[in-house]
């Protein structure tokens, strides 16, 4: 089993719509979780951590889910700017960040 | 400020020679990671350096592959005798703190994509 697991989509969604991506992880030991995005051909670029009580900014809300070991994303109002890949990171075992493969999203005017 | 910067941006080498990659953190980043992104795959974890502590190797693929940080600042991560698969962009990323609890974000310089033929 891997250890970040996401539905890669990709997710084809209208201007304004609300759209959720899941991540699961393995490790019920993780303690630190986040949210990048990344554009085609560019470097991931933290788009927000993810708490344990959820957090939001913005159009942006996060949430954790210790009990069965899943983060999510929701993005309200979807911008054409939104269109990148969304990658979930979860730390595992001493000093390792495992990446999921990411959620493709493009927004459609 | 000046973020993370790698170099060379892109690498064309040929199937038996050795390569170095560099990485320049962004300065007082006592975490240094490096990855490789295969094409629509997501990041692989390679070495991880924390100040003056021992690295973490855990990540490395094969012998071929090492790094070294030296004044705990730039890293160079070498590969010796590249091979096809080893094509790949090479992604360093460094952080104020180490993982673990309330670990930091990390800042992702642009890569070298690597392309051995």
């Amino acid at each position: 089993r891997k250890e970040v697991e996401q539905d890669p989509g990709p997710f084809n969604v209208p201007e304004g719509a609300t759209v959720a991506f899941n991540c699961t992880y393995s490790n019920s030991a993780s303690q630190s979780f986040f949210w990048y995005r990344q554009d085609c051909r560019k470097e991931p670029k933290l788009l927000m951590s993810v708490y344990s009580s959820g957090n939001e900014d913005g159009r942006f809300t996060a949430q954790l889910n210790r009990a069965s070991q899943y983060i999510s994303l929701l993005i309200r109002d979807s911008k054409l700017s939104d269109s990148a890949t969304y990658l979930c990171v979860v730390n595992g075992v001493g000093n390792q960040f495992y990446f999921g493969t990411g959620t493709s999203l493009t927004v459609i005017p | 400020g000046a973020g993370v910067s790698q170099s060379p941006s892109n690498k064309v080498t040929e199937k038996g020679k050795d390569v170095e990659l560099r990485c320049d953190p962004i300065s007082g980043h006592t975490a240094l990671y490096w990855y490789r992104q295969s094409l629509g795959q997501g990041l692989e974890f390679l070495i991880y350096f924390q100040g003056n502590s021992a690295p973490d190797k855990s990540g490395l693929p094969s012998d071929r592959f090492s790094a070294e940080r030296t004044g705990g600042s730039v890293s160079t991560l070498t590969i010796q005798r590249t091979q096809q698969e080893d094509s790949a962009v090479y992604l360093c990323a460094s952080s104020l703190t180490a993982a673990g609890a309330g670990a930091d974000e990390q800042f992702f310089g642009p890569g070298t994509r690597l392309t051995v033929l």
